[in-house]
């Protein structure tokens, strides 16, 4: 285990329906991470936490609407997906600042979505 | 924003020959690069990383090179192995002492097959 859980693993909901995905770190990291993963787009970041507060937004819809209650939790709330939205969604986390002694990100086992 | 390139998208060797995967960046202020190994059904792993203080770095089997002017770098596998198959993202960051580390942008990944 590295340290980061998500649940649920896997996920399948309607294009109407309202889910929301939970990522968990226990490292005592500072940062974390939502990234979707498919086919296209390998490795594509979708949204960046520092300290709980939001620091980058690469241009994702708003039907996925994350959020970070404290550094050891992240969620990640979807409402009414198209089906491209079906990827493995993974979480990750890390250390973050100035001479930080590590900038390793530590990847979650990702769940997989599926928009019928 | 930040944009790395990786090649080739799918590689297949046979045991014990090396591998090279390339990966090129275009922001010439990105100063950390590390590469990930993600096994079928697993989550992405840090193999190895280098800073832009440096040219090259080893780990046994697993090398890394940095051509800073040319905004490129490179892992290189030697005598590979059929548990070194797996998919291989790169990425760059960049690093400062006032914000710390900035997000990582992923290459596309490179699929490596070792045929035994």
């Amino acid at each position: 285990e590295t340290g980061v859980t998500q649940t649920p693993r896997h996920l399948v909901m309607g294009m109407t329906n309202k889910k929301s995905l939970k990522c968990e770190q226990h490292l005592g990291h500072n940062a974390m991470y939502w990234y979707k993963q498919s086919a296209k787009k390998p490795l594509e970041l979708m949204f960046v936490y520092n300290f709980k507060e939001q620091t980058e937004n690469n241009s994702v819809p708003s039907r996925f609407s994350p959020e970070c209650p404290n550094s050891s939790h992240l969620f990640l709330h979807l409402h009414t997906l198209q089906p491209e939205d079906s990827a493995l969604y993974l979480c990750a986390s890390s250390l973050r600042g100035a001479g930080g002694p590590s900038y390793e990100q530590y990847f979650g086992p990702g769940t997989r979505l599926t928009v019928t | 924003g930040e944009n790395v390139e990786q090649h080739p998208s799918t590689l297949s060797v046979q045991e014990g020959d090396s591998a090279v995967i390339k990966c090129t960046y275009s922001d010439s202020a990105s100063n950390y690069f590390p590469w990930y190994k993600q096994e079928l059904g697993k989550r992405p792993q840090l193999i190895i990383d280098i800073r832009s203080n440096v040219g090259e770095k080893k780990d046994q089997r697993i090398a890394v090179t940095l051509n800073k002017t040319a905004k490129h770098f490179s892992l290189h596998i030697t005598e590979t192995q059929p548990e070194d198959s797996a998919v291989y993202f790169c990425a760059a960051s960049i690093s400062s002492m006032d914000t710390g580390r900035r997000a990582l942008t992923f290459g596309s990944g490179t699929r490596l097959q070792v045929q035994p």
